[in-house]
């Protein structure tokens, strides 16, 4: 069984804070894709990162794909009180079947 | 709007009855997931299901749960004879299943209460 640990589980700061979320796992994913989901709703995803090593940015957040694709990361810079959710990284095995969904990182940010 | 659609948002069921939740992927995308979520936790994989075939169950509990995705209409998500443990909100996602992508698009789920 796959499974992704995601620290911190909990993570409160002041707005304009800067933060990093991780997701790790001793398997590895052909991709990983992070989502946010906000109380009430669905999660919605935010990237997919596929090769080793890859970073992609959306706007003041940049994802990582670790060299061996069994880890992530993401970083907010300066954070806003809109990005209060819960974070969730999913992996992708590769064989399209499900995505394994870590326990979520729950993000408060204060004004 | 195209998203998913699910429904009902909120259900209430007694212990014993049956809880059916539905699900009508994008449109175009043959591909349907089922996860459950508890409260501050994340998503638990249930079932993968393309038109008329169940793809894996490996995440669905042996007794008392079903799923089906016809032909025609949405997707189905059955709990017969629902306890407490199930309360719970299900999530739908649908994905277009092409190879190398399972990007999946979620509904906004389900609510069950069971009392």
């Amino acid at each position: 069984t796959q499974l992704l640990e995601q620290s911190p589980q909990f993570l409160s700061i002041q707005e304009g804070e800067n933060l990093t979320v991780y997701c790790n796992s001793s398997s590895v994913f052909s991709s990983l894709q992070w989502y946010r989901q906000e109380p009430g709703e669905g999660p919605v995803l935010l990237v997919t990162v596929v090769t080793g090593g890859e970073v992609k940015k959306l706007k003041r957040l940049t994802f990582q794909f670790g060299d061996a694709r069994k880890d992530s990361s993401l970083h907010i810079t300066a954070a806003q009180t809109g990005d209060t959710g819960l974070y969730l990284c999913a992996g992708d095995s590769g064989s399209a079947r499900q995505l394994t969904f870590g326990s979520g990182t729950q993000l408060t940010v204060l004004p | 709007n195209a998203g998913v659609m699910q429904n009902p948002r909120h259900l209430v069921r007694r212990r014993g009855q049956e809880a059916r939740l539905r699900c009508s992927p994008v449109k175009g995308h043959s591909h349907v997931y089922w996860y459950r979520q508890l409260p501050e936790e994340g998503l638990k994989f249930m079932v993968y299901l393309q038109k008329e075939n169940i793809i894996d169950e490996s995440g669905m509990p042996k007794e008392r749960f079903s799923a089906e995705f016809p032909k025609e209409g949405p997707s189905i998500l059955r709990i017969q004879q629902v306890v407490r443990g199930d309360s719970a909100a299900y999530f739908c996602a649908s994905s277009p299943g092409r190879v190398g992508n399972t990007e999946a698009f979620f509904g906004q789920g389900t609510r069950l209460t069971v009392v």
